[in-house]
């Protein structure tokens, strides 16, 4: 049983389309955390996100609490945003738990 | 203001060597984790603690060990390695107020190799 679920595990667009990654949890949380890696790179923070929207230069990320599951866009895409996406969430303070994560792959 | 820092970023082992992955934070988070990620698998939870001198297992424990002496360092023992730990390993720290209670700061990861 997996805590956390992402959609799609594989995604590949053309550079300029719009990009939408899908999280949903089945735990009680307060908030939703989004993660980039980049191919043979660390994790870096997206978005900490407790209700609503929340916006970064091309990439927004939403969430409903009450429905247990959180979008993230990447509008315009190009092949810099070519990484892997991951949602995070923590239901309690011993623990994490993580998406498979998502590999997006944005060609020219 | 360094956040997680890990050594070595690279490291080739044989098989049955043992070594130690260090791990640090200055930003005085209580809860301190090690994470393994493999091809397809995601990242999986070795060890974690939530103070000094307060460690627990993870999901896939078996063959490491950890401590933590101090709230700022914690390091990830590999006590005899095996070809079945060839991973990059990361270290990441929480803390337990808000608002950065749901966020986890990474490393940059430790790349292992075992022969």
């Amino acid at each position: 049983k997996n805590e956390v679920e992402q959609s799609p595990q594989n995604l590949t667009a053309q550079e300029g389309e719009f990009i939408t990654i899908n999280c949903s949890y089945s735990v009680g949380i307060s908030a939703l955390h989004w993660l980039q890696q980049h191919p043979g790179g660390g994790i870096v923070s997206l978005f900490m996100l407790s209700s609503g929207k929340k916006k970064h230069g091309r990439l927004i990320a939403t969430i409903n609490i009450q429905e247990k599951h959180s979008s993230l866009h990447i509008t315009a895409s190009h092949p810099r945003d070519s990484a892997v996406y991951i949602c995070a969430v923590r239901p309690n303070f011993n623990k994490f738990y993580f998406g498979s994560g998502t590999k997006l792959n944005v060609k020219p | 203001n360094a956040g997680v820092t890990q050594t070595p970023k690279f490291q080739v082992l044989k098989t049955g060597q043992s070594m130690t992955l260090q791990c640090a934070q200055d930003m005085n988070h209580e809860y301190m984790s090690w994470y393994r990620q493999d091809p397809g698998m995601g990242l999986r939870l070795i060890h974690y603690s939530v103070g000094a001198g307060i460690t627990d297992q993870g999901e896939v424990p078996n063959g490491y060990n950890v401590s933590r002496s101090t709230t700022e360092d914690f390091p990830l023992r590999l006590l005899s390695a095996a070809p079945s730990q060839t991973s990059v390993y990361f270290c990441a720290s929480s803390s337990r107020f808000r608002p950065s209670y749901n966020e986890q700061f990474f490393g940059p990861g430790t790349r292992l190799t075992v022969l």
